[in-house]
């Protein structure tokens, strides 16, 4: 069954450092997403990206995050300089349209920023 | 906005027994979708169960069910006959309909944790 993949799935950066967290969506799927949870807490939206342009983003979607789709199959998130709070678990999620379907999820990277 | 209530950390089930877990939700929209995702230990979140609001039945999916209340906004999903491997992390969640590209994100609620004793 397709699935959507994500790597790594733990990642460990000095604070300042960018990091690129991948993600694989399902191949026929148009709409991508990233999550994040920190811990304990809710798992909140930070961006979707359709048609090779972001079509919404939340506030906590800064100017030191960016997303990109840049081979037509792989999905990532870069956080330019990452702080302590990045601290997380990263989800990727693809969906193959916007008409009653479901969100497929990847597993997660968790992020830890020392 | 939307926001997305779980007001239970945690629950525990008899193995065989039933199990309800709640959710509520707030919205100003008529048109919207609800979701139930499980989420085993280091696993991905998978779809359990999904409800279009303008459909005033309750969807069921084998051993799950919802009890949808609209004008309430409550959601709750219940599981009968709950077996070991039903032990995950179980969000629900929220998507407003949109015929556009953007605002179809999904808000979640902030989890129940289910144990399942054999």
């Amino acid at each position: 069954e397709p699935e959507v993949t994500q790597t790594p799935s733990h990642q460990v950066t000095q604070m300042g450092q960018e990091v690129i967290l991948r993600c694989v969506p399902i191949s026929n799927h148009l709409y991508f997403y990233w999550y994040r949870q920190i811990l304990g807490q809710k798992v909140e939206f930070l961006v979707s990206f359709y048609n090779n342009e972001i079509s919404e983003k939340s506030e906590i979607f800064d100017d030191q995050f960016s997303v990109e789709r840049p081979d037509g199959s792989n999905f990532t998130l870069k956080i330019r300089s990452t702080k302590l709070e990045d601290s997380a678990m990263y989800f990727c999620a693809s969906m193959k349209d916007i008409w009653n379907t479901e969100a497929f999820f990847g597993q997660g990277t968790r992020l830890t920023v020392v | 906005a939307q926001t997305v209530t779980q007001s239970q950390p945690e629950m525990s089930v008899q193995e065989a027994e039933t199990v309800t877990l709640s959710c509520t939700y707030d919205t100003s929209e008529s048109d919207y979708y609800l979701f139930w995702y499980k989420q085993p230990p280091s696993r991905q979140m998978i779809l359990v169960i999904r409800q279009e609001a303008y459909k005033q039945q309750n969807a069921t999916e084998n051993r799950f069910s919802v009890n949808f209340q609209k004008a309430a906004k409550s959601f709750s999903l219940k599981i009968s006959d709950s077996q070991l491997g039903d032990a995950a992390m179980y969000f629900c969640a929220y998507r407003s309909f949109r015929i556009n590209n953007a605002g179809n994100m999904l808000t979640f609620g902030g989890g129940t944790r289910l144990m399942v004793k054999p």
